[in-house]
């Protein structure tokens, strides 16, 4: 199983262009998070899909940020225009959709594109 | 709303002793799942052990274990015999019914050799 994979690892850009970030979760998982690390604030929580519709985006810092899944093995997080404050590493994780009491559903971290914004 | 807090930034252990690394937990949930995460300088998100709220017992994983106190809202991780790859940054985070995980700010471990 690859795991999560993730690409770029590593994004350099200048300030206003446009990133795109792009994630593949495990095959036959069917829920999706995207996370942003940083040293002040720490891994919060951007978006997540369950069954590729969004259910919580309210982590998206603002309307710079867009993410999609248009399908089960494929996502999407944009930021349009960047700035030099969405330096950041962005985490792509993937899990089966929360069952009943006893299910852990593991979320699996992909590896992280590191983004910097110059 | 849930919180997680890590009330140690960093904390240093003698390799081959034993550390414990504390995580407090704020919620009115009584079915939820804790999980300890470990993120070694490569980056990657490893999951290290995991503990059923309904659950009584505490969750062991080989020299990993947990000391769950649900009426305190605890949840601390012991690590036994500490090694020099278990050098880290340590989150704890809290999942209730659903998939949307809260994380702690984390604790870097230290291993001193």
């Amino acid at each position: 199983d690859a795991g999560v994979i993730q690409s770029p690892r590593h994004e350099v850009t200048e300030m206003g262009q446009e990133v795109t970030l792009r994630c593949k979760p495990i095959s036959g998982h069917n829920s999706l998070f995207w996370y942003r690390q940083t040293m002040m604030r720490g891994l919060e929580l951007l978006i997540y899909f369950n069954n590729n519709v969004p259910i919580d985006d309210s982590g998206m810092p603002e309307d710079r940020f867009s993410a999609k899944m248009p399908n089960a093995s494929f996502s999407t997080l944009k930021i349009q225009p960047s700035e030099p404050r969405d330096s950041a590493v962005y985490f792509c994780a993937s899990s089966q959709l929360a069952g009943g009491p006893s299910s852990y559903n593991e979320q699996f971290f992909g590896p992280g594109t590191r983004l910097t914004v110059l | 709303a849930q919180t997680v807090t890590q009330s140690q930034p960093e904390m240093s252990v003698q390799e081959a002793e034993t550390v414990t690394l504390s995580c407090t937990y704020d919620t009115s949930e009584s079915d939820y799942y804790l999980f300890w995460y470990k993120q070694p300088p490569s980056r990657q998100m490893i999951l290290v052990i995991r503990q059923e709220a309904y659950k009584q017992q505490n969750a062991t994983e080989n020299r990993f274990s947990v000391n769950f106190q649900k009426a305190a809202k605890s949840f601390s991780l012991k690590i036994s015999d500490s090694q020099l790859g278990d050098a880290a940054m340590y989150f704890c985070a809290y999942r209730k019914r659903g998939n949307k995980l809260v994380f702690g700010a984390g604790t870097i471990l230290r291993v001193k050799s």
